[in-house]
């Protein structure tokens, strides 16, 4: 089966760090793919990882672990506006064609 | 430049009526996925296209149906609504599918099935 896990809400200070955590199981894996989606809005990409590591861009990093099935992004310095929801999206290798997206995580940044 | 492009924006429809949504993708895109997005949960694939061909099908009944047409835009139609299928259908594009190109969402048809 395929399967994406993410904490449901998370909660955060402005200015703090906050880091979300995603865990997968699909048939095989081709690629991980975060995107941000703010409350009626579309989602809008943040980052792609396949290799193992970690991907550094601005305030944002992502990190994947293959042979865990484990990636997590780390939002720096965080601002009002990252408040969103953060979703977790895993293209399997038996299928280049879609995403297999978790719930998302719902990021509520307070002063 | 324009990003993608998504019509209607909301509509209201009746059990047992048909809907048609459109999608007109990023220019130079080739590849067009649908998505239906429930409150609180991520999209779920319906469709992708990828050179006027379906490339890809998620687990949707026939009562959803789409096609790609020679300008690279694209139209979902779900037959016989249903008050599950009340949700946020997303269109977004591609270059090409797959591999790390990222995909561009429009800002979604939000259907609502009374």
């Amino acid at each position: 089966g395929q399967n994406i896990d993410q904490p449901t809400e998370m909660t955060a200070t402005e200015g703090a760090i906050v880091q979300i955590n995603c865990t997968y199981q699909t048939s095989g894996f081709n690629g991980l793919f975060w995107y941000q989606q703010h409350a009626g809005e579309a989602p809008t990409f943040l980052s792609y990882n396949v290799l193992d590591g970690l991907e550094e861009k601005g305030r944002f990093s992502s990190f994947l672990s293959r042979s865990k099935g484990y990636s997590y992004l780390l939002l720096k310095e965080l601002q009002m506006k990252d408040s969103a929801s953060y979703l977790c999206a895993v293209r399997p290798i038996d299928s280049n064609y879609q995403l297999i997206w978790g719930a998302g995580t719902k990021l509520i940044i307070k002063p | 430049d324009a990003g993608v492009t998504q019509s209607p924006t909301h509509l209201i429809k009746t059990r047992g009526q048909h809907v048609t949504l459109r999608c007109s993708p990023i220019s130079g895109h080739k590849s067009v996925s649908w998505y239906q997005q429930v409150l609180g949960q991520g999209p779920q694939f319906i469709f992708q296209y990828y050179e006027k061909e379906e490339r890809g099908r998620g687990n949707f009944p026939d009562r959803f149906s789409a096609r790609q047409f020679p300008n690279y835009s694209s139209e979902l139609n779900v037959n016989a609504l249903l008050l599950g299928d009340s949700a946020l259908y997303l269109c977004a594009s591609s270059l090409v599918p797959g591999g790390n190109y990222e995909q561009y969402f429009g800002p979604g048809t939000r259907l609502t099935v009374t």
